[in-house]
């Protein structure tokens, strides 16, 4: 059964600091997905990740994929408040009958001045 | 319309009480998801659409929990007597065909007394 571990969970930042969200996975999957939700909201698509190597940024975020080591990783750069929320990481498992998503824990994070 | 809308948005159930809750996908959109979000978790796999059919239902935690689609539009969470344990967010999603990028409605955040 497919497995998806972030780490850290919880994650205190000061602005304009770096930092990374890990996110393991247990089978081989197609793509990687991350997700941006805030409290009380749905989830917001951020990166989809379709191949080994593959590297997306936008703003201060940038998503990155080894789908031989089954890592992904979300980098922060420079943060700011704004990026208080929590983060998921999510894989798909396009089998015959379904293309249902398996979660990771999700990484909050906030940002303090 | 413009994107995946839920209705109720809030549900407050009493124990014992049937609810259901309703799921209106993009329109043309061909696959239709359902999720379960528990307070502090990730997103759940329940079920999987793909027009009328219902191809996965290997989420659903329990036989009080049913779902369906019958124009392949429109879907229906029913959840019959309803326990605490069954509070949580529901999620619903919709993409335009297989493997592709699914996106995700507001959510209805179910609460059992």
């Amino acid at each position: 059964e497919l497995k998806v571990e972030q780490n850290p969970l919880f994650l205190s930042m000061q602005e304009g600091k770096n930092y990374t969200i890990y996110c393991n996975y247990s089978t081989t999957s197609d793509r990687l997905y991350w997700y941006r939700q805030d409290p009380g909201k749905s989830l917001e698509s951020l990166f989809v990740l379709l191949s080994n190597g593959a590297v997306k940024q936008e703003g201060r975020l940038m998503a990155s994929l080894d789908t031989k080591a089954r890592l992904s990783t979300l980098h922060i750069t420079a943060a700011v408040h704004d990026l208080s929320a929590t983060y998921f990481c999510a894989v798909d498992t396009p089998t015959q009958n379904t293309d249902k998503l398996i979660f990771g824990t999700g990484t909050r994070l906030q940002v303090f001045p | 319309g413009a994107g995946v809308s839920q209705s109720p948005r809030y549900k407050v159930a009493k124990r014992g009480q049937d609810v259901a809750l309703r799921c209106d996908p993009i329109s043309g959109h061909v696959s239709l998801f359902w999720y379960q979000q528990a307070l502090g978790q990730g997103p759940e796999f329940l079920t999987y659409f793909q027009n009328e059919a219902q191809l996965d239902k290997s989420g659903l935690p329990s036989d009080r929990f049913f779902a369906e689609r019958p124009e392949g539009s429109v879907s229906t969470l029913k959840i019959q007597r309803t326990q605490q344990e069954d509070s949580a967010v529901y999620l619903c999603a919709s993409s335009d065909q297989r493997n592709t990028e699914a996106f995700f409605g507001q959510g209805t955040r179910l609460t059992v007394v």
